[in-house]
């Protein structure tokens, strides 16, 4: 069964407004969590890094007041897309491992679409 | 900064075949390479997880190696299927919990 589970799997939404994206580890405490995204016929790309009980740490030129990123328990990471715009469009992913150089395990993705 | 670099993009074969993906990478300094399956619109499938001690890891008609000393990994797919038709990404991971990602090889298995 899944390890990861990411919700919604698809949204859509107006320019401007906000989307919310969860993220929950099924099969054990995650104290860390990663935020990819991918764009058609692109590699995954590390955005950020969701550590439980501080501040997310973010990738080179990923915003972060535009994706906030809450990780607030340890089976939960949420990533907001603030004020969305149409080039946020894109498929999101996240991502745990139970201990490092073990194997990751990943969401089902969301497919953001902004209109 | 850790580059990977997968070959070919793309790939079509008949049913029956075996094949071989590769990847390439530029740093030599890894905790593990991953081998994941994406169907389109979806998430990741972990396949193999090989650490920097091992040479090689096998999964049904799935084999994948390492070389570190060259930087290079393959994926080996025995008798291919159409059910095997997606995109293959291998992932590095190396000082911390980060992976970084090749491009992927979007195989199609032709009936």
């Amino acid at each position: 069964g899944a390890v990861v589970s990411q919700h919604p799997s698809r949204v859509i939404c107006k320019s401007g407004t906000s989307v919310k994206i969860e993220c929950r580890s099924l099969d054990f405490q995650a104290t860390t969590m990663f935020w990819y995204r991918q764009f058609p016929k692109q590699s995954l790309m590390l955005m950020a890094t969701s550590n439980e009980g501080s501040k997310a740490t973010y990738e080179q030129g990923v915003e972060k007041d535009k994706f906030l990123i809450n990780h607030a328990s340890l089976t939960l990471s949420t990533l907001t897309v603030t004020s969305a715009h149409p080039e946020d469009s894109s498929f999101y992913i996240c991502s745990t491992l139970r201990n490092l150089n073990t194997e990751a395990f990943f969401g089902q993705g969301t497919r953001l679409t902004v209109v | 900064k850790q580059e990977v670099t997968q070959i070919p993009a793309a790939l079509s074969v008949p049913e029956g075949e075996n094949l071989v993906l590769n990847c390439s990478f530029t740093d030599s300094a890894i905790y593990n390479l991953q081998w994941f399956r994406q169907d389109p619109g979806k998430g990741l499938t972990s396949l193999l997880l090989i650490q920097s001690s091992q040479r090689e890891q096998t999964s049904g008609r799935l084999n994948a190696s390492l070389d570190k000393s060259s930087g290079r990994s393959t994926l080996y797919i025995a008798a291919s299927q159409p059910g095997d038709s997606a995109t293959y990404l291998c992932a590095l991971q190396g000082g911390s919990e980060k992976l970084v990602f090749g491009k992927g090889t979007k195989l199609t298995v032709n009936p």
